[in-house]
């Protein structure tokens, strides 16, 4: 059974910085690309980045480019979001989710963890 | 890179069908294959309902289907079902390893 749990949120002031981290399970996890989707409460889904099998391949939406930084370690079968100058429209829940290619569907998801920007 | 274009609801009775549309431009759904549509419960993740236009996973039921005319995607819930009462979005990859997602429909069961 695939599972991703993702692990890491929390509340944190603006400005400052968190890593999020996904576990993987019951896959071949370097077979697969994978992503971050976020989603504001109350809101819709927002695509936040996407890693290929290899991190040959990585894109980001424009709204966090250059403060988020998505990463993997096959290995430890995990994928990681590290996010800094976290503003508060960055409040949401954030999904861990696996494609078949960056540029595809996302065929399993997380619970999500949440992510509270707030002085 | 813009949210693509999704009415905000959508409704019908049990037993009709309804099409929920999706609109992009010629850098997103207009250019790639790649649309996919996702349903989500109140409380829940989201799941995957199409993928690539017009494909289903498996355990999904053919009451779902989806197509594309130029920079336009849709998706038809034939037979609605009390269960298909939720949150409906649609997706594109959107060219250098990104993708966008519409901004939702609530569809209503009446």
């Amino acid at each position: 059974e695939v599972q991703l749990v993702e692990s890491g949120g929390g509340l944190v002031q603006p400005g400052r910085s968190l890593r999020l981290s996904c576990a993987a399970s019951g896959f071949t996890f370097d077979d697969f690309a994978m992503h971050w989707v976020r989603q504001a409460p109350g809101k819709g889904l927002e695509w936040v980045s996407g890693i290929s099998w290899n991190s040959g391949k990585i894109g980001y939406a424009d709204s966090v480019k250059g403060r988020f930084t998505i990463s993997r370690d096959n290995a430890k079968k995990s994928l990681y979001l590290q996010m800094n100058s976290l503003r508060p429209e960055d409040t949401a829940l954030y999904y861990c989710a696996k494609s078949r290619v960056v540029r595809a569907a996302a065929d399993y998801w997380g619970q999500g963890t949440l992510v509270t920007v707030s002085p | 890179q813009s949210a693509l274009t999704q009415p905000p609801s959508a409704s019908g009775s049990p037993g009709q069908s309804v099409t929920i549309s999706c609109t992009g431009t010629s850098s997103d759904v207009g250019d790639y294959d790649y649309v996919s549509w996702y349903q989500q419960h109140p409380g829940k993740a989201p799941k995957l309902m199409i993928y690539e236009v017009t494909y289903r996973p498996s355990g999904v039921p053919d009451r779902f289907s989806g197509s594309k005319s130029g920079n336009t995607a849709s998706l038809t819930v034939s037979g609605l079902q009390a269960e298909d009462e939720a949150d409906y979005y649609c997706s594109s990859s959107a060219g250098s390893n990104k993708q966008v997602f519409g901004g939702g429909t609530k569809l209503t069961v009446l």
